[in-house]
């Protein structure tokens, strides 16, 4: 069964300690890995896709990365409008096109 | 512009009550889905249109019923309202089936009493 566990559930943070959030993954054939951001009361705001192990996307403070089994998501001195919850999903090769999403990982940044 | 739209943005509603929420999206795709968060703020697929044409259909009761009257809209009835109801729901549309990122609607919290 495809499935997606992130960790910490929680993290907090102070501004400008960088840190990492991870993403395990089962799934019988990946399409692509996905992180996406989302701030309370809202929808989840895409942040970037992964396609294969060993590729990288950046923007600003954060960047992703991915493995055979995981995902990390770094935050490279974060500021307190960091704080949110951040998904990761995945796409398995099914065609269908569904999103199999972790738990989140809530981030909290202190000023 | 608002990519994804929904509405209504909250729902109060008693149980065995019928009620509708719906989606639109101006991004030009082809693909739109419904998920469920629950309170322990987990996503899940419900269903998934691709211009039209249902595509998953993941063993929700079929007190819901989906319907896509064109490809930029896809409403998401449900009826005889259950406490277990209580959720937020997620609209979003992807440029085609089977891959791509997905861009998510601002949710629709609804409260069964």
């Amino acid at each position: 069964e495809d499935q997606v566990t992130q960790s910490p559930e929680a993290l907090r943070l102070q501004e400008g300690e960088s840190s990492s959030l991870n993403c395990s993954y089962t799934v019988s054939g990946l399409r692509g890995l996905f992180w996406y951001r989302q701030d309370p009361g809202k929808g989840p705001e895409f942040l970037f896709t992964l396609y294969s192990a060993g590729e990288e996307k950046e923007k600003e403070r954060l960047k992703a990365t991915l493995t055979k089994k995981e995902s990390f998501l770094h935050i490279t001195a974060p500021k307190p409008e960091d704080s949110a919850t951040y998904l990761c999903a995945v796409q398995a090769s099914s065609n269908t096109g569904k999103l199999i999403f972790g738990q989140g990982t809530t981030l909290q940044v202190k000023p | 512009d608002t990519a994804v739209s929904q509405t209504p943005k909250y729902l109060v509603t008693q149980m065995g009550n019928d009620k509708s929420i719906k989606c639109e999206q101006n991004l030009g795709h082809d693909t739109m889905y419904w998920y469920k968060q629950d309170s322990k703020k987990f996503l899940k697929i419900m269903f998934s249109y691709n211009n039209k044409e249902l595509i998953i259909n993941e063993t929700v009761p079929n007190r819901f019923s989906p319907k896509s009257p064109d490809k930029a809209h896809l409403n998401l009835h449900i009826n005889s309202l259950e406490l277990g109801d209580s959720a937020v729901y997620f609209c979003a549309s992807s440029q085609m089936v089977g891959g791509g990122e997905q861009y998510f609607g601002p949710g629709t919290r609804l409260t069964v009493t």
